[in-house]
């Protein structure tokens, strides 16, 4: 079965520090992968898309994308109380489907 | 600002009725998917439509649960009876997909589902 792996957290970090959240997965075949934010009663929130190794960086958002050990991470630079959510990882398995795997999420508090 | 729109945003009803959710998906996108979330499982796919043939429909209690779309612009889910397990935020989600692309996908707001 294949899975996407997080941290449920909770994540605490202060204001202004950089917060780290990972996700691994299970399947060496996986192509794209997605980050999604969603605040408390809302929807999730697409940020953060990566389809190759290394890093792609967006404002104050980087993924980081590593495919021999099977993680990606998002780094989330000069954290801000808005910034406080839970972070969904998704992963697309094949590359000619749309199906995309979810994590439960990690939910970041960002402590001013 | 294009968006994904869903109704109603609210649903309570009693076990045994039938529920109707309805989903207006980004103009243009060929995907529609239909996601359920509780706290206990997550997000769960219950199906997906590409260019609105059903793909994938796996993931939905098939005794129950029906999903159609009708025309390019709606997309319906039927619980039919609905039961208090049913009770969770469904979530449409629509993107568009091209051989050889990716698979971002955009969320409409939800139907929070209570069933008592």
């Amino acid at each position: 079965q294949k899975e996407v792996e997080q941290n449920s957290g909770p994540l605490s970090v202060p204001e202004g520090a950089i917060a780290s959240l990972n996700c691994t997965y299970s399947d060496r075949g996986s192509q794209s992968f997605f980050w999604y934010r969603q605040y408390s009663g809302k929807s999730p929130e697409l940020i953060m898309s990566i389809y190759s190794n290394g890093d792609k960086e967006d404002g104050r958002f980087t993924a980081q994308l590593n495919k021999a050990s099977q993680y990606v991470s998002l780094l989330i630079r000069d954290s801000q109380p808005s910034d406080s959510a839970t972070y969904l990882c998704a992963v697309n398995y094949n590359f000619g489907n749309e199906k995309l795997t979810f994590g439960t999420g990690t939910r970041l508090t960002i402590i001013p | 600002d294009a968006r994904v729109t869903q109704t109603p945003r609210h649903k309570v009803t009693e076990m045994g009725q039938e529920v109707t959710m309805r989903c207006q998906p980004i103009l243009g996108h060929n995907t529609v998917f239909w996601y359920r979330q509780t706290m206990m499982q997550g997000l769960e796919l219950l199906a997906y439509f590409r260019n609105r043939a059903p793909l994938d429909d796996s993931g939905m209690p098939k005794d129950r649960f029906s999903a159609e779309m009708p025309d390019a612009t709606l997309a319906t889910l039927k619980i039919q009876p609905s039961e208090p397990r049913d009770s969770a935020v469904y979530f449409c989600a629509s993107g568009f997909w091209l051989a050889g692309g990716w698979n971002e996908q955009f969320f409409g707001p939800g139907t929070r589902l209570t069933v008592l």
